[in-house]
């Protein structure tokens, strides 16, 4: 049973335009999260965190949103660039779990120009 | 500054054949892990350590031994391959200090086949 889900396999968005990428979790003993980018034949890279006591982080052209009654985070980058096309990972982790992190399956994100 | 690497990056096997995957680290960090990427799936965690001497098991350790002899090396040695197996796999390593993740670093992965 998937703890964190991406249930969106990929996504298509026109350069310049909102792209909204979202995940959800089951687990209430998350307590923070991650989202991070991967370009073909690179390991993930981190992008931007949320911890539970936020509900919003931004940075730049990313911020990430988090709903811990719906047990819902997005991601929202404004505006998306060509260089944003990648997989995008949400990850999650509790403090009682020694940190490790549980990952969904990644969304892959198309720029379309 | 190579930050973390693994080698090979592609390898075909044969069911039983054993092999070792490489993972090296040049940011003298404490913790380092092991994942393994399926279609589909997320990442999940193999084994991992928190300093020379000492590992732990993760998420799906089953077929995978460890070792971590060196603050910078950490191998994984599959013993006898499985189809299963065929995977990406990804090193990671990050400061043990830190609470939380942004400073995990990854290798590039090695893409394994087991025919």
């Amino acid at each position: 049973d998937q703890q964190v889900k991406q249930n969106s396999p990929s996504l298509s968005v026109q350069e310049g335009r909102i792209s909204i990428l979202n995940c959800d979790y089951t687990n209430s003993m998350f307590d923070y999260f991650l989202w991070y980018k991967k370009y073909p034949a690179e390991g993930p890279t981190f992008l931007i965190s949320i911890s539970s006591i936020k509900d919003k982080n931004e940075d730049g052209r990313f911020t990430v949103f988090l709903n811990k009654s719906a047990k819902h985070l997005s991601l929202h980058i404004v505006p998306s660039q060509p260089g944003d096309s990648a997989v995008y990972f949400c990850a999650a982790s509790a403090m009682d779990s020694n940190y490790q992190l549980i990952w969904g399956a990644g969304t892959k994100l198309i720029i379309k120009p | 500054n190579a930050g973390v690497t693994q080698t090979p990056k592609f390898q075909v096997l044969k069911t039983g054949q054993s092999m070792t995957l490489q993972c090296a680290q040049d940011m003298n960090h404490e913790y380092m892990s092991w994942y393994r990427q399926d279609p589909g799936m997320g990442l999940r965690l193999i084994h991992y350590s928190v300093g020379a001497g000492i590992t732990d098991q993760g998420e799906v350790p089953n077929g995978y031994n460890v070792s971590r002899s060196t603050t910078e090396d950490f191998p994984l040695r599959l013993l006898s391959a499985a189809p299963s197996q065929t995977s990406v796999y990804f090193c990671a390593s990050r400061s043990q200090g830190a609470r939380y993740q942004e400073t995990q670093y990854f290798g590039p992965g090695t893409r394994l086949l087991v025919l």
